[in-house]
């Protein structure tokens, strides 16, 4: 049973150009995460969605950033117009219910590097 | 505000030494889950001890153990007989029970098992 897949692994822009990180949940699971993790600190919460829906953005940026979770397909981050302040790694997560509280399973990250 | 606190930025220890990650965390409420994540170089978010706050008797996993002090809101991970597959970034964390999807992360501390 594979994991949370994220790709790319790297990903390097340069400023103004448009990336878009995509994340597939483990087998079963209809509820992603997204988080962003800075240069030493944890992770902060971005974005929680279910299979169409967005359920909790709070933690997303209000301008040039957007999530979608199609009903076929990864989930999709996309971050318009980066700025150098956008470097950092950004996990996936995903988890087969969103009320169990059962842990949830990462991927490898994606590590944005903008030049 | 919740927030989770690891004083401790580095550490490093022998090879089959016993070590203690600290971690306090600071809540109003009472139904938690607490949390340590083992990130390697590869990045990866692997979960290593869950904690449920009801519960008073200390987590354990192998090497891994929890001491638990809720009334203090202090959660330690203590790993015994380190081996050099344990270093890696380590990351407490805590969950409220009616959410699982707001995690609340500490800084991590980076822990350097030595040959």
């Amino acid at each position: 049973n594979a994991g949370v897949m994220q790709n790319p692994r790297h990903l390097v822009r340069r400023r103004g150009q448009e990336a878009r990180l995509r994340c597939s949940p483990m087998k079963g699971h209809s509820h992603v995460y997204w988080y962003r993790q800075l240069p030493e600190e944890g992770l902060k919460f971005m974005v929680y969605l279910q299979k169409e829906n967005i359920i909790d953005e709070s933690g997303m940026p209000k301008e040039r950033f957007s999530a979608e979770f199609p009903k076929e397909g990864p989930s999709i981050l996309r971050i318009q117009q980066v700025v150098r302040g956008d470097s950092a790694a950004y996990f996936c997560a995903s988890s087969r219910r969103g009320t169990d509280n059962s842990p949830l399973h990462f991927g490898n990250g994606t590590r944005l590097t903008v030049t | 505000a919740q927030t989770v606190t690891q004083s401790q930025p580095e550490m490093s220890v022998q090879e089959a030494e016993t070590v203690t990650l600290s971690c306090t965390y600071d809540t109003s409420e009472n139904n938690y889950y607490l949390f340590w994540y083992k990130q390697p170089p590869s990045r990866q978010m692997i979960l290593v001890i869950r904690q449920e706050a009801y519960k008073q008797q200390n987590a354990t996993e192998n090497r891994f153990s929890v001491n638990f002090q809720k009334a203090a809101k202090s959660f330690s991970l203590k790993i015994s007989d380190s081996q050099l597959g344990d270093t890696a970034m380590y990351f407490c964390a805590f969950i409220l029970m009616d959410s699982n999807y707001q995690l609340i992360w500490g800084a991590g501390t980076k822990l350097i098992i030595k040959p």
